[in-house]
């Protein structure tokens, strides 16, 4: 059963400190999502790719953080310095070009807690 | 600005009834609708869909209908049942290649037994 993988799941750290959240898109899905969830906010879009090219991180706070695809196989986001605000659910999502019939796949999400 | 508003946070339902879901949006190039369900400690899943040239899309005991007119669609689950508790959400989409899911801020539903 296919799945996007995200590490860590859970993640503890001092504001100030620098933030990596990896994701591990499934073999053979051209476009990448990163979202956030906030009990505020819901799911917010932070940014994604179609093969390995960004298209939009109109989403992300510019001067903080950052996504990037090295590989097909990996995706990150990067959070430096991290700030109490940014505490949230951070969700990978991969798929076709198209949203098709069967919309996009999420991983289980990274939570994050900046203290 | 929300483009996609799920406005009720809540809902609660007894166990065999019909459980209704609702969901605006104001982007009237969106043309591709979907749901999906997230429990706890998950990542949502994908539910059900709508193209916009539909009206209704029925998968078993879920059906969406598309009010484009009214920029409205809603969920409907008949009968509910007790592990359809979950968080539902709701995403537009326009049917591009690569383009992004906006979601609303989700629906809480209780099935009650």
């Amino acid at each position: 059963d296919a799945r996007v993988t995200q590490t860590p799941r859970h993640k503890v750290t001092e504001m100030g400190q620098e933030v990596t959240m990896r994701c591990q898109p499934i073999l053979g899905h051209n476009t990448v999502f990163w979202y956030r969830q906030t009990m505020m906010q819901g799911l917010e879009l932070l940014a994604y790719f179609r093969n390995r090219a960004p298209l939009d991180d109109s989403g992300m706070p510019k001067d903080r953080f950052s996504a990037e695809m090295p590989d097909a196989t990996l995706a990150t986001l990067k959070i430096q310095p991290s700030e109490p605000r940014d505490s949230a659910v951070y969700f990978c999502a991969s798929g076709w070009g198209g949203v098709g019939n069967y919309g996009y796949t999420f991983g289980s999400g990274t939570r994050l807690t900046v203290v | 600005d929300q483009q996609v508003k799920q406005n009720s946070p809540s809902l609660s339902v007894q166990e065999g009834r019909i459980s209704i879901l609702n969901c605006d949006y104001t982007n009237s190039m969106f043309d591709y609708f979907l749901w999906y369900k997230k429990y706890p400690a998950e990542g949502p899943t994908f539910l059900i869909s709508i193209s916009s040239i539909k009206d209704k899309n029925e998968d078993g005991r879920f059906t969406v209908f598309l009010n484009k007119s009214a920029k409205h669609l809603s969920l409907h689950i008949v009968p509910s049942q007790p592990g359809d508790s979950a968080v539902y959400f709701c995403a537009a989409s326009k049917n591009q290649a690569g383009t992004a899911l906006i979601f609303g801020k989700g629906t809480t539903l209780s099935v009650s037994s």
